[in-house]
């Protein structure tokens, strides 16, 4: 069965921290893994990663894929309290078949 | 850009009663749109995936006599939960696919059933 898991599943940090979110995922077709912030509605897309060792980076976030090793990690330097959501990973496994994770709740304090 | 709206952003109803949602790309021609529900602090479940003028693929345990999904032109899509109760209560997220780029997603419809 396809899974997709993200770690941890909550996190408290202040304001300045650097974080690392992780997904890692179990699929039979990989196509692509896409990180999603979602605030109080619907996810807003952050990356799309299809290669290994690639770093993908805008502003203070940045992404990367191990499609050896089935993870992703997503980073955030000098996190701000706007930063506060919780972070999405999904997996298109297939053709248009996208697989969640739980997602990430992070909460920056001021 | 690539902007997906969803009317109404939020619906109030008595059960037994049906609810249509609407999804629309405003400023692209979506090949694909995707529907999802989520619940409180869960992630996003796809309920089904819908090609503009072909029937609508469910994934496994979602109703397709419950969850109607009306595919008509390459900017809209509609759900209809027919004969809605209170477990159908949830946030549902439409999102739209351009051609060989990832989805994106619209503003959410959060449905109560009373």
């Amino acid at each position: 069965e396809d899974k997709v898991v993200q770690s941890p599943l909550s996190l408290v940090v202040h304001e300045g921290d650097t974080v690392t979110l992780n997904c890692s995922y179990e699929v039979t077709n990989f196509r692509s893994l896409l990180w999603y912030k979602q605030e109080k509605k619907a996810p807003t897309f952050l990356f799309m990663l299809t290669s290994s060792g690639i770093e993908k980076k805008s502003g203070r976030l940045s992404s990367i894929l191990d499609k050896k090793e089935l993870f992703s990690i997503l980073n955030i330097t000098a996190t701000q309290t706007g930063d506060s959501a919780v972070y999405l990973c999904a997996v298109e496994a297939g053709t248009y078949k996208y697989i969640f994770g739980t997602g990430t709740r992070l909460k920056v304090l001021a | 850009g690539a902007v997906v709206s969803q009317h109404p952003s939020w619906v109030i109803c008595k059960s037994g009663t049906s609810v249509k949602i609407e999804c629309r790309s405003l400023d692209f021609q979506a090949t694909t749109m995707f529907w999802y529900r989520q619940f409180p602090k869960q992630s996003l479940m796809l309920m089904a995936t819908s090609n503009e003028g072909s029937k609508a693929t469910y994934e496994q345990g979602v109703e397709k006599d419950k969850f109607l999904i009306n595919h008509a032109s390459l900017t809209l899509s509609t759900l209809t939960v027919t004969s809605a109760h209170p477990e159908d209560s949830s946030f549902y997220i439409c999102s739209a696919r351009k051609a060989l780029e990832t989805q994106y997603f619209g503003p959410g419809t959060r449905l109560l059933v009373l």
